[in-house]
């Protein structure tokens, strides 16, 4: 149990829809860090917020946006859905001190179709 | 550029010892990380190495050399439950994970 919940679980979209992914960390947990992970490939980061403030992207567009807040639960919104968006996408917090080590939420299996 | 690499798929037997390795090429390094990761689950953590050497937690150990960008997550004892994908992940120098893509491990009875 890693204390960080995912919703919803599941979701199929249509391509061209808009999706707001949502996740909830440990209290104490200021940085998190999302991911988007197909199918038999590592995760790839999109971005990490600390304390409210974006503070990494990784290579994905514009489209895909975020947002913390102060309760330790964040949102990725994806608009303009593509074919391609279709993954697991994880979430994982990390506290203000204790390392490195990143906690992950069971993900978000999303379907574009 | 940046790159892990691990290979994609490995079999072994109940019981027996199995090694899996992981060479990168970041740019700075802060650490790695190995994750165990069942279909459709999340990534679980196994361990994290920052030091060059052998890290040992219980069946599983996981080995550390920066000087030549490699490491290797060994499992002892493998079990049926072992059966997953082993993600390999390096910290970069602006703190950011970079993963290999996974090994695929089937344990056979």
């Amino acid at each position: 149990e890693t204390g960080v919940t995912q919703s919803p679980t599941h979701l199929i979209k249509t391509r061209g829809q808009q999706v707001t992914l949502r996740c909830s960390s440990q209290s104490g947990h200021n940085t998190v860090s999302w991911y988007q992970q197909a199918l038999g490939q590592g995760p790839q980061f999109i971005f990490q917020y600390y304390r409210e403030e974006e503070n990494g992207r990784g290579n994905f567009p514009p489209r895909f946006s975020g947002l913390q807040f102060p309760n330790y639960s964040s949102e990725l919104n994806v608009n303009a859905l593509e074919l391609d968006d279709s993954a697991l996408y994880l979430c994982a917090s990390r506290p203000e001190t204790g390392g490195e080590k990143l906690f992950f939420g069971s993900g978000t299996q999303l379907s574009v179709l | 550029g940046q790159n892990i690499d691990q290979p994609t798929e490995m079999t072994a037997t109940e019981g027996a010892i199995v090694q899996i390795n992981c060479t990168y090429q970041t740019s700075g390094f802060n650490g790695l990380f190995w994750y165990q990761q069942h279909a459709g689950e999340a990534p679980t953590f196994l361990s994290y190495n920052v030091l060059d050497g052998l890290e040992e937690k219980g069946r599983f150990s996981s080995f550390l050399s920066r000087s030549k960008g490699y490491s290797y997550l060994l499992l002892k004892e493998l079990q049926m439950k072992d059966s997953a994908s082993y993600l390999c992940a390096v910290v970069d120098s602006n703190y950011q994970l970079i993963w290999g893509a996974g090994t695929k491990l089937i344990i056979k009875p």
